[in-house]
């Protein structure tokens, strides 16, 4: 798998927009970029996923570099409840029963 | 919104017990997988289940461990002789697949059995 780099800790006040990098400069072209958050106690939770464009659901928004190597999930209006160990992944395409490869993410603290 | 759901929330078990952790997978999910997550570290894959058979496991998964699909709809995780060092958060997760492969299906999780080993 394609490794990852995030910072280890982040903060951010309540109500603002959360940007939590990502470094992947060994991406293969057909990898696909994942996010996933656990917060305390419970399993991780999908965020959003993407190959090349940006992409943007209810929950946050991810932009991809063109040249793949690094992306940054946006959280745009960070609240309390979002606080959580955020989990940046690389992909490999070789079918649908990848496992998922956990590292040690970013802690995000939203800070009222 | 579909999720998967596990039972018991928490289980107590003593050392050399054999314990069966459940899951309910999503209703149209074909890939089912369990994880774990030991206190404090991070969470690991242990093995991944596709068409009634193991598609892949980890190093973890020794013949302790066993996994079934008893029925249409729940997914089991069988630990034979529980060790203290089985004491851990154990994750089920299921995804659609794709067809032809590909990793573009997201795996959802449920919140996971606490299991503690005395």
């Amino acid at each position: 798998d394609a490794k990852t780099t995030q910072p280890p800790s982040m903060d951010c006040a309540e109500g603002r927009a959360a940007n939590l990098p990502c470094n992947h400069s060994t991406i293969s072209g057909n990898e696909y970029v994942y996010w996933y958050r656990q917060i305390h106690s419970q399993g991780p939770q999908y965020i959003i996923h993407g190959l090349k464009n940006n992409e943007t659901n209810e929950m946050a928004s991810l932009i991809i570099t063109e040249d793949r190597k690094s992306s940054t999930l946006i959280l745009p209006h960070a609240t309390l409840r979002d606080t959580a160990v955020y989990y940046c992944i690389v992909r490999p395409p070789s079918g649908g029963y990848q496992k998922v490869t956990f590292g040690t993410g970013t802690k995000l603290q939203v800070i009222p | 919104e579909p999720e998967v759901t596990q039972t018991p929330s928490h289980q107590v078990t003593q050392m050399g017990q054999e314990v069966i952790l459940r899951c309910v997978p999503i209703s149209n999910h074909l890939y089912f997988y369990w994880y774990r997550q030991i206190l404090g570290q991070k969470v690991e894959f242990l093995v991944s289940f596709y068409n009634n058979e193991i598609s892949e496991k980890s190093e973890i998964f020794d013949d302790q461990f066993s996994v079934e699909r008893p029925d249409g709809s729940n997914f089991t995780l069988k630990i034979r002789s529980t060790k203290l060092e089985d004491s851990a958060m154990y994750f089920c997760a299921s995804s659609k697949g794709a067809r032809g492969g590909g990793s573009n299906q997201p795996q959802h999780f449920g919140d996971g059995t606490r299991l503690s080993i005395l």
